[in-house]
């Protein structure tokens, strides 16, 4: 199994909303990532986990909240979300962490659209 | 802020024609060189992680070279197909305390049947 699923795959909540994006797999993959892409851009790190332990924020405001509750799951906790929040929501894992060469596998995004 | 980018943003070609795109990074700032496939609808695919100056690999009809001295890579298709239609992304690791990959916008490739 070389899938990272994630849920839902659309998403439209307004500004007052709480939502939870999932992402899961099951490739024994110590490392789990949230990237956001905004059409005509590239995707842009926002979160790395690193056995379970938050590794890296790239200075993302607190209304988005990452979790991982074990090593397969990545969740993403969105709250009081601005209309600018909008874009696409994508998880992905690699073996590890650190190594540079380590190739990530994507999951197909969640489309979010916040009004 | 690193500075990754690809040309041209967009090709048509047509099926049986072999193409190449171009990925420039800062050759001061390399750890890794990835470049993905990303077809409509579907999730990014890895296709190459290169470290090595002078590094060329190859995935069928896909191939790609990398010279960190100057700061450049080149992704090769040979005799295009219309599944080969996608997004190709590169994205540089710069290494150091943040293991991070910098995408660049990708070249929007169409092959035309």
């Amino acid at each position: 199994d070389t899938e990272v699923t994630q849920t839902p795959k659309h998403l439209v909540m307004g500004m007052t909303n709480k939502k939870s994006l999932k992402c899961e797999q099951h490739m024994g993959h110590r490392a789990m990532y949230w990237y956001k892409q905004k059409a005509k851009k590239p995707p842009e790190l926002m979160f790395v986990y690193s056995y379970e332990k938050l590794s890296i924020n790239e200075s993302v405001p607190s209304r988005f909240s990452p979790e991982c509750p074990n090593s397969s799951l990545l969740n993403l906790h969105l709250h009081a979300l601005q209309p600018e929040d909008s874009a696409l929501y994508l998880c992905a894992s690699s073996q590890d962490w650190g190594q540079g060469g380590e190739k990530l596998f994507f999951g197909s995004g969640t489309q979010l659209s916040v009004l | 802020i690193l500075n990754v980018e690809q040309s041209p943003q967009s090709l048509h070609v047509q099926e049986g024609d072999s193409t190449n795109f171009t990925c420039s990074f800062p050759s001061s700032n390399f750890y890794a060189l990835h470049w993905y496939r990303w077809e409509t609808a579907k999730s990014p695919e890895a296709l190459f992680v290169m470290t090595l100056n002078g590094d060329e690999k190859k995935k069928g009809r896909i191939s790609a070279t990398l010279n960190t001295k100057e700061g450049y890579s080149y992704l090769y298709i040979k005799g295009s197909q219309p599944e080969d239609s996608a997004t190709y992304l590169c994205a540089l690791n710069s290494g150091g305390s943040n293991y991070k990959l910098t995408f660049g916008k990708g070249t929007l490739l169409t092959v035309n049947p």
